[in-house]
């Protein structure tokens, strides 16, 4: 079946400027995160959504950046003001939620964020 | 001190060859753990899960040391299909839950 899909699979934009940043998960996924990987680091977890819940925001960098879920589906990350330092690149996962601390997350390809 | 730690490499082993990395986690709340592989510019995909029991598919074998707090991946009769930056992963629960990838493991395989 289908994988989990991100779009664009590469944006370059001027700082300053907003950028929105697309995840279509694996359909009947409901857990959904959104994780940044700078060239040559680890991923660094961003947030999470799980069905209904109120997202898990505690990685997200500034108020900068959110996210939303809609129908609990596809996914939008938005960077407001972009700077030089959002450039990496942005990686979206989901999993099946039956147990959150034993499953197996499926990424996507990524979104390389280029600031310019 | 990182939650998770991992040494960067380079390895650089012959085919052939067994290999073994070694991760810390630094946080007893950490309940699941998981080795993920990610091939240069491609996103991560799970190689295995690590239980407490330790476990084996094919070729690669993963521990978990809750006393020492630290898992290991041991990969034997390695192949060049086999390099690739190898990423430590520990889910913990400490009010929340968390996901932590560690900075991952370069492996080079050469004929």
């Amino acid at each position: 079946g289908a994988g989990v899909s991100q779009s664009p699979s590469n944006k370059v934009t001027e700082k300053g400027k907003d950028v929105e940043l697309r995840c279509d998960p694996i359909s009947g996924h409901t857990a959904l995160y959104w994780y940044r990987q700078s060239l040559g680091q680890g991923l660094e977890f961003l947030i999470y959504f799980q069905g209904n819940s109120a997202p898990d925001k505690s990685g997200l960098p500034s108020d900068r950046f959110s996210a939303e879920r809609t129908g609990g589906s596809v996914s939008t990350l938005t960077i407001q003001r972009t700077q030089q330092e959002d450039s990496a690149v942005y990686l979206c996962a989901s999993s099946t939620p039956a147990n959150r601390d034993s499953y197996e997350q499926y990424f996507g390809p990524g979104t390389r964020l280029t600031v310019t | 001190r990182k939650e998770v730690e991992q040494d960067p490499g380079p390895f650089n082993v012959p085919e052939g060859a067994t290999v073994a990395f070694n991760c810390t986690y630094s946080n007893s709340a950490s309940q699941s753990f998981f080795w993920y592989r990610q091939d240069c510019r491609k996103e991560p995909k799970l190689l295995m899960s690590v239980y407490s029991s330790g476990n084996e598919d094919g070729r690669f074998t993963a521990q978990l040391n809750r006393a020492s707090q630290y898992i290991s991946l041991l990969i034997r009769d390695s192949k060049l299909s086999d390099s690739a930056t190898y990423l430590c992963v520990v889910n913990l629960r400490t009010g929340g839950f968390k996901t932590i990838f560690g900075a991952g493991t370069r492996l080079f395989v050469k004929a």
